[in-house]
């Protein structure tokens, strides 16, 4: 199975700065790699996948990045409604897998 | 809109069986396929199962193999999971997602907690 490592594991920011989240296999998934988000309360959502494809309904200021082993979410002018848990998932073969996840606080 | 509404959670004793449904809206169920995710309490999530559109295939990770089933009706836009021989590690919160992955909708959650 492939091992996802996510990191950091937590990261605090304050509304309108931008921030990164790392995802790295343990081999190649070529550019399949998703970003979902979680938050209290609410559906998990699929934010972008195949790497850098925004999901209808993702905003602009969500971007992914990476090919291979090494993958970057980048969420640029933080709106507060961005805080809450995110994961990675690689969906280049079964089983998919799940990095463990950062959680994105309001500094 | 797409929507999937989860029922069938509950406490049960290790060793038992439980069924989740799944009722899916807002798509085509038949043109997709579907799946079963898990998050056991403060840890992150885990893939349970997959089932083709037709429902001809199914696919599941070592460690539910041979003890759940994921099956749909497409008549009824309906999912299930039977859950078999339940352990203590199988607490969790399930989620209905669609698609086989990545999984482009999620449901709420129906909570299935083990324990005696």
């Amino acid at each position: 199975d492939v091992q996802m490592t996510q990191s950091p594991s937590n990261l605090a920011a304050s509304p309108g700065e931008s921030v990164s989240i790392n995802c790295k296999a343990s081999k190649s998934i070529s550019k399949y790699l998703a970003w979902y988000q979680q938050k209290p309360g609410k559906a998990n959502k699929l934010l972008i996948y195949s790497g850098s494809t925004l999901q209808s309904g993702t905003p602009s200021r969500f971007s992914g990045s990476g090919s291979g082993t090494d993958f970057t979410l980048t969420i640029r002018n933080l709106e507060p409604e961005d805080f809450g848990l995110y994961y990675c998932q690689q969906h280049n073969e079964y089983p998919p897998t799940f990095g463990s996840g950062t959680k994105l606080e309001i500094k | 809109e797409v929507q999937l509404v989860e029922t069938g959670g509950g406490l049960v004793q290790p060793g038992r069986s439980l069924k989740l449904s799944c009722v899916a809206s807002g798509f085509t169920f038949n043109n997709y396929w579907m799946s079963w995710t898990r998050q056991a309490p403060g840890k992150g999530l885990e893939w349970v199962a997959s089932i083709t559109n037709s429902g001809g295939s199914t696919y599941y990770p070592d460690s539910v193999k041979g003890r759940f089933t994921i099956s749909r009706d497409n008549a009824q836009n309906t999912l299930y999971l039977q859950m078999n021989s339940l352990r203590s590690e199988d607490t969790a919160t399930y989620y209905c997602t669609r698609g086989g992955s990545p999984f482009a909708y999620w449901g709420q959650g129906t909570l299935v907690t083990v324990s005696s």
